[in-house]
Order: structure tokens, then sequence, then C-alpha cells
């Protein structure tokens, strides 16, 4: 099975900090992505990347930076967390190829800025 | 991008069938997905459908896809407690298998 992990659960951050969300998959997947959710908006994309040290912005990716120096690992960065950053943040991978290839999500973190 | 949009509250009693619609914008998608995302969960795919079809039954799912109208909708057969959740649609906009998600149908099944 496949599996996407995130480092945490919940975080609680202060405004100004910087923060860091992990994500790991251990399916050898190309491509991964950053989402988050909030409530009556559904998922919005933040980042997505393709390959190692790649990247392409989503819709809604100020106030965000990413990396991936790795093929597993696509991490998640707030430079200056804002009471506005507040959510939950979920990581996804999929496979390239074939379309119908679904996303797989990791479990969440739930991120609250204060 | 392009706007996938749901209602975003649905009641049914259990052993009821519950209907869950989408409209999408982007003509071109190729796959048209369903995801369920349980409290406290990531998303999971409960199923898919390729664009030149108009129907898709799997067990106690069936999905109907109306291209002409950009419809898309998630039929639940006797559906359960265990079938609350927000469902999720999705359409598979190309390149990178980049995915534009609905706002999400919460399920809310009365016992």
């Amino acid at each position: 099975d496949v599996k996407v992990t995130q480092s945490s659960r919940y975080l609680v951050k202060r405004t100004g900090e910087k923060v860091f969300l992990e994500c790991v998959q251990d399916m050898d997947h190309e491509n991964m992505f950053w989402y988050r959710q909030d409530p009556g908006l559904g998922l919005r994309l933040i980042y997505f990347s393709y390959d190692v040290k790649m990247k392409e912005k989503g819709d809604i990716p100020e106030g965000y930076s990413v990396s991936r120096e790795k093929k597993e690992r696509f991490s998640l960065i707030l430079e200056s967390a804002s009471t506005n950053q507040t959510s939950m943040y979920l990581c996804a991978s999929s496979p390239t190829g074939q379309s119908q290839e679904t996303q797989y999500f990791g479990p969440g973190t739930r991120l609250l800025v204060l | 991008g392009e706007d996938v949009e749901q209602s975003l509250f649905l009641s049914v009693r259990e052993g009821d069938s519950s209907v869950i619609n989408c409209t999408y914008t982007d003509s071109s998608s190729t796959y048209l997905y369903w995801y369920k995302q349980e409290p406290g969960a990531g998303l999971q795919l409960l199923t898919y459908i390729f664009s030149n079809m108009d129907m898709k039954q799997d067990q106690r799912l069936t999905v109907l896809l109306n291209k002409k109208d950009k419809h898309l909708s998630l039929r639940i057969a006797d559906t359960q407690t265990g079938d609350s959740a927000i469902y999720f649609c999705a359409e598979n906009q190309g390149g990178y298998q980049k995915v534009t998600f609905g706002t999400g149908t919460k399920l809310q099944v009365i016992p």
C-alpha cells in the first residue's frame, strides 16, 4: 500500500515564526502536492513538484515556499506564519503516467497560528 | 483555475439512497473522481470515471456523468452511518496529474 506520512498531526505556532511541514511518500512517486483545506473552500493547491528540485506554483502560493531535495520528501515552508495560515494542510503524491492514477493523501496537519 | 462546485451539506436517513452532485467547468477534463474524507483523515479515492463514459457502478456506488451539462453525481445506495464523511469531486486537467477539487459535501447519515 502507498503510504504518505506527514510529520505532525497538530501544530501550534506563533505569528512570525518559520514553520516547516514535512511530507514523505514511500512509493517512488514523481509528483507531490501541498494543499490547504478550509471549510466551504475545499482543497486549494499551494505548490506541486513533478521531480526532484522542481516546483510549480499552484493556485495560492503566496506566503509559502517548498523544497524537494529528495524524491520521497516534499517540504512546505511558511517563512513568517500569519493567523490567516491557520488551516488543515494536506500532502499528496501520485505517479506520472496514466491519468486515472489517483493522488494518495497523507492524514493532514492541522496548523494553528496564534 | 476552473471552479468545481458542490452543495455543502446533505442529510439522509440510514438505509436511504444519497445523491451528491457536482458541477465542473473544464470540458477537457479526462478523468473525474470522487474522494471521501473521514473525520481527522486525509482523502481517499472512492471511484473515478473516464470522460467518455456515462455511468460507472461499483457495489453501492453509482457515478453518473453528463458531459453536456458538465454534471457529475455520486449515488450511494443503502446509506450507512459509516458513510458519514465529506465527499469531494475532482477533475483531472492534465499534466502532472494536476487535479482540481470541489468544495466538498458533508454527508450526515441519521440512524
